[in-house]
């Protein structure tokens, strides 16, 4: 079974500087996706970014960045310039490519953009 | 477009009460996932549908949990005879037969006394 880790609870971080929020995965599959997802105060459940396994460059959305680190089995999640909307609690995710479809998620890190 | 949609947004039953939880997929979208995000918990996956073929139940917690899927598009999760500890955030997503992200809707929050 697949399993990830975020061992950081809460995060906290000044207004336009870059953080890191880490995330670990153990599956034995060689084949899977892993995703990061951002949940605001509202619930709502928002695609930030997608690594695909095979995916030889780390994959980038804006000022979003995934350090993708296969050997580790790490994809933390790298946001520049931080905003105060940026405030939010971020999932890592990971889901196979073959048999079971679903995502799994880790616990969440609570990340605070101070002014 | 449109995003997914569900409703109700907020359900307050009471122990032993059924519920039923829609879910509408973003068009075009053939797979269709229910979680649930508890306190405890945090996020599970609870069930899958894929066209039409046969659902992935796996992560039902119980027998009183069902759901089904009409037309290979809205979602109806039913909640049987429900308990306090029932209560969580339900979540939907909808992605592409083929594509590698779920989008998820606002959530269903229900709460049983």
């Amino acid at each position: 079974a697949q399993k990830i880790t975020q061992t950081q609870p809460g995060m906290f971080v000044q207004e336009k500087e870059a953080v890191t929020l880490d995330c670990t995965y153990d599956t034995s599959d060689q084949s899977y996706g892993l995703f990061w997802y951002k949940q605001p105060s509202s619930g709502e459940m928002i695609f930030l970014i997608y690594q695909g396994s095979y995916d030889e460059q780390n994959a980038t959305e804006g000022r979003y960045s995934l350090n993708f680190q296969k050997a580790r089995k790490s994809a933390n999640l790298v946001i520049s310039a931080s905003q105060l909307g940026d405030s939010a609690m971020y999932f890592c995710a990971m889901r196979l490519y073959t048999g079971r479809r679903a995502l799994t998620f880790g616990s969440g890190t609570r990340l605070q953009v101070q002014p | 477009g449109a995003g997914v949609s569900q409703s109700p947004s907020n359900k307050v039953t009471e122990k032993g009460k059924d519920v039923e939880l829609r879910c509408d997929p973003i068009s075009g979208h053939t797979a269709l996932y229910w979680y649930r995000q508890s306190l405890g918990q945090g996020l599970e996956f609870l069930i899958y549908f894929q066209g039409n073929s046969a659902p992935d139940k796996s992560g039902l917690p119980s027998d009183r949990f069902s759901a089904e899927r009409t037309g290979g598009s809205v979602s109806t999760l039913t909640i049987q005879r429900t308990q306090q500890e029932d209560s969580a955030v339900y979540l939907c997503a909808s992605s592409l037969p083929s594509g590698e992200t779920q989008y998820f809707g606002p959530g269903t929050r229900l709460l049983v006394l």
